[in-house]
């Protein structure tokens, strides 16, 4: 497809299980982000990939969020043993610029 | 460390008049700044940016916004707001280099139109 998508769309699970979510980019983006949006506020920043670069994690909440991206292109955002305040929108956005220019339509991710 | 504060977090217009939606920031060198809207369901879409350009800015579907350096503001503009507005809109700030956690985003303001 020409935009960014992201895989599940919708991601229920329980406490203290892990997740894995999808991010494709646009073909050709070197930047990748992740963000996560909690019901009525802004959105957070995660982590951050460019290029060949070593990736920006300062945003990683805790030592149970982890990312990667292979071969440049596909990235995967893990959560290891959810937590219930792990639920939000998890958005992944790709560019040509530093700044993130395509938002995926999100993940919606439910830990009951 | 930058900050960026929109001071509503709800705007109600009428469709055909004037839509405003106002944005501060801090910023201890000179920003970048930008607009995201969010339309319910779709994905972010960049409205418009300013990098130290001109300071008004035109962006896509009517809007612009005003870079004024003494009032640390870029307020979000519209002559006449359309149904299709309705939205929530995000005020961005960014130091160089606008990447990773310089990268910060306001709380957003949701945008109702009235018919």
């Amino acid at each position: 497809g020409a935009g960014v998508s992201q895989s599940p769309s919708n991601k229920v699970t329980e406490k203290g299980k892990d997740v894995e979510l999808r991010c494709d980019p646009i073909s050709g983006h070197t930047a990748l982000y992740w963000y996560r949006q909690s019901l009525g506020q802004g959105l957070e920043f995660l982590i951050y990939f460019q290029g060949n670069s070593a990736p920006d994690k300062s945003g990683l909440p805790s030592d149970r969020f982890s990312a990667e991206r292979t071969g440049g292109s596909v990235s995967t955002l893990t959560i290891q043993r959810t937590q219930q305040e792990d639920s939000a929108v998890y958005l992944c956005a790709s560019s040509v610029r530093s700044w993130p220019q395509y938002f995926g339509p999100g993940t919606r991710l439910l830990v009951l | 460390a930058q900050s960026v504060t929109q001071l509503d977090s709800h705007v109600s217009v009428s469709e055909g008049t004037p839509v405003l939606l106002r944005c501060n920031y801090s910023s201890s060198y000179s920003p970048s700044l930008f607009w995201y809207v969010q339309h319910p369901n779709k994905g972010l879409q960049l409205l418009l940016k300013y990098t130290s350009a001109a300071t008004l800015v035109k962006g896509i579907n009517g809007f612009e916004a005003e870079f004024k350096k003494s009032e640390t503001s870029f307020h979000l503009t519209k002559p006449s707001a359309h149904m299709s507005d309705a939205a929530e809109y995000f005020c961005v700030v960014s130091t160089l280099p606008s990447e990773g956690q310089n990268f910060v985003f306001g709380p957003g303001t949701r945008l109702s139109v009235l018919p």
